[in-house]
């Protein structure tokens, strides 16, 4: 039962256009999104949240949107560079039992921007 | 400062091996996470603390013991791991406000 998905395994974008990535999620107690930058056999890097009360959220070449009624969210980077190149996972948190913040994961996709 | 510290970064050991992961932070968070990832995977939830006392199991196998002697420390104890077991594994932290989960490099661990 994956409650997070991210439908595009792998994305290739030339350099200085728009990345866009997507995520769909089932579980409507979600309450907060993140999105997360990885490389192999490292940990996952904290890029951009958004809270279920905006839409809308951006920092610097990074902007999150969220649509709440379709439970869909998107990552933008503009523009993309050569060293956005890694894994991107999106992940959703719930509250759980006494305040708990329990973070499930989607599945990933490969960005891949071409120079 | 945002770091997590995880040690050591590679693990190898037998099946009939004992070993331990450590992982650290210094940022006052008061819960910790520990998460499993394979490779082409995302990452999977396996336990989290909350206030020192652990709050998430997520049915994981008694072969795997987590420990958290303090708010700054976090420990997975291993025990008769099979080689499937075998995976990076994630240490996280959770800061506020804001929600946002920090993580550690990983341990890469390999069951023989």
């Amino acid at each position: 039962d994956q409650q997070v998905k991210q439908n595009s395994p792998s994305l290739s974008v030339q350099e200085g256009r728009i990345s866009i990535l997507n995520c769909d999620y089932t579980n409507s107690m979600f309450d907060y999104f993140l999105w997360y930058k990885k490389y192999p056999a490292e940990g996952p890097t904290f890029l951009i949240s958004i809270s279920s009360i905006k839409d809308k959220n951006e920092d610097g070449r990074f902007t999150v949107f969220l649509n709440k009624s379709a439970k869909h969210l998107s990552l933008h980077i503009v523009p993309s560079q050569p060293g956005d190149s890694a894994v991107y996972f999106c992940a959703a948190s719930a509250t759980f039992g006494s305040g708990t913040y329990k973070y499930i994961f989607g599945t990933g996709t490969r960005l891949k921007v071409l120079a | 400062d945002t770091e997590v510290t995880q040690t050591p970064k590679h693990l190898v050991m037998g099946m009939t091996n004992k070993k331990s992961l450590k992982c650290e932070q210094h940022m006052g968070h008061r819960a910790m996470y520990w998460y499993k990832q394979k490779a082409k995977k995302p990452p999977e939830l396996m336990f989290v603390y909350s206030y020192e006392k652990l709050s998430i199991n997520e049915s994981v196998p008694s072969r795997f013991s987590p420990e958290c002697p303090n708010s700054s420390l976090l420990n997975l104890h291993l025990h008769a791991l099979q080689p499937e077991d075998s995976a990076l594994y994630l240490c996280a932290s959770l800061g506020t406000p804001g929600q946002k989960l920090f993580f550690g490099s990983g341990t890469q661990l390999s069951v023989l």
